[in-house]
């Protein structure tokens, strides 16, 4: 499984835009990247996915370079309410069987503020 | 609504007192597993289950059991609770088609605190 090292923190204001970085030197041919977010009391929730170059949903955007030895997540003007961890995990895991075991660090605490 | 619910939300209870913490999905999912989060610590997988009736041991399955008898519940079951597994936990499952890609849904959590 690759490392993945993150900020343990980050700070901004309402309306910016917010890009983490988490980078992964060890990561396999086959792995994928993936990003979850987890709010506090609250269990993580799946944000975006992806194998190379940029991949984009309604919520976020992740860009990967070529080499893929690190990726960002990129919040488009955040608001008060997207204050929480922010969790980057490199492969996983495959158990006997086909499920998945997810490895999660100590994640990006962001912090939005007015 | 797809969601992953657990039950209770918050417990308290006393050493060596039996407790079961119930989880369930609405998803169909074959995939379900019990997470234990502690600060610094992050998340550790406790137990998982590929199906029913099968199950097998995660990263820290000291002092807790596990049952699959039907697909959709997977309870957590603390026979003789001890104040080291005060703890946070959370119960996800997932479908297994894509080999390691499949999404992760995640209960809401159970906050447990073992005097």
């Amino acid at each position: 499984l690759a490392k993945t090292t993150q900020p343990i923190s980050m700070d901004s204001y309402e309306g910016q835009e917010v890009n983490i970085t988490c980078s992964h030197n060890n990561i396999a041919t086959n792995d994928y990247i993936t990003w979850y977010q987890q709010f506090p009391s609250q269990g993580p929730r799946f944000i975006i996915q992806g194998y190379k170059t940029k991949v984009t949903n309604e919520v976020a955007s992740l860009f990967i370079p070529a080499d893929r030895k690190s990726s960002t997540l990129s919040l488009p003007r955040v608001s008060l309410s997207d204050t929480a961890v922010y969790y980057c995990l490199v492969g996983v895991t495959i158990l006997t069987g086909g499920g998945n075991k997810l490895t999660f660090g100590t994640g990006t605490q962001l912090k939005v503020e007015l | 609504e797809a969601q992953v619910t657990q039950n209770p939300r918050y417990l308290i209870t006393v050493t060596g007192k039996k407790l079961t913490v119930t989880c369930s999905q609405n998803m169909n999912h074959e995939y379900m597993s019990w997470y234990r989060q502690d600060p610094g610590l992050g998340l550790r997988q406790i137990y998982y289950s590929m199906n029913v009736e099968v199950t097998d041991k995660g990263d820290v399955p000291e002092g807790y059991k596990v049952s699959r008898k039907e697909k959709r519940n997977f309870p957590l079951i603390l026979e003789s609770p001890s104040p080291n597994q005060t703890s946070l936990y959370f119960c996800a499952s997932s479908s297994t088609r894509l080999a390691g890609r499949e999404t992760q849904y995640f209960g809401p959590g159970t906050r447990l605190l073992v005097l």
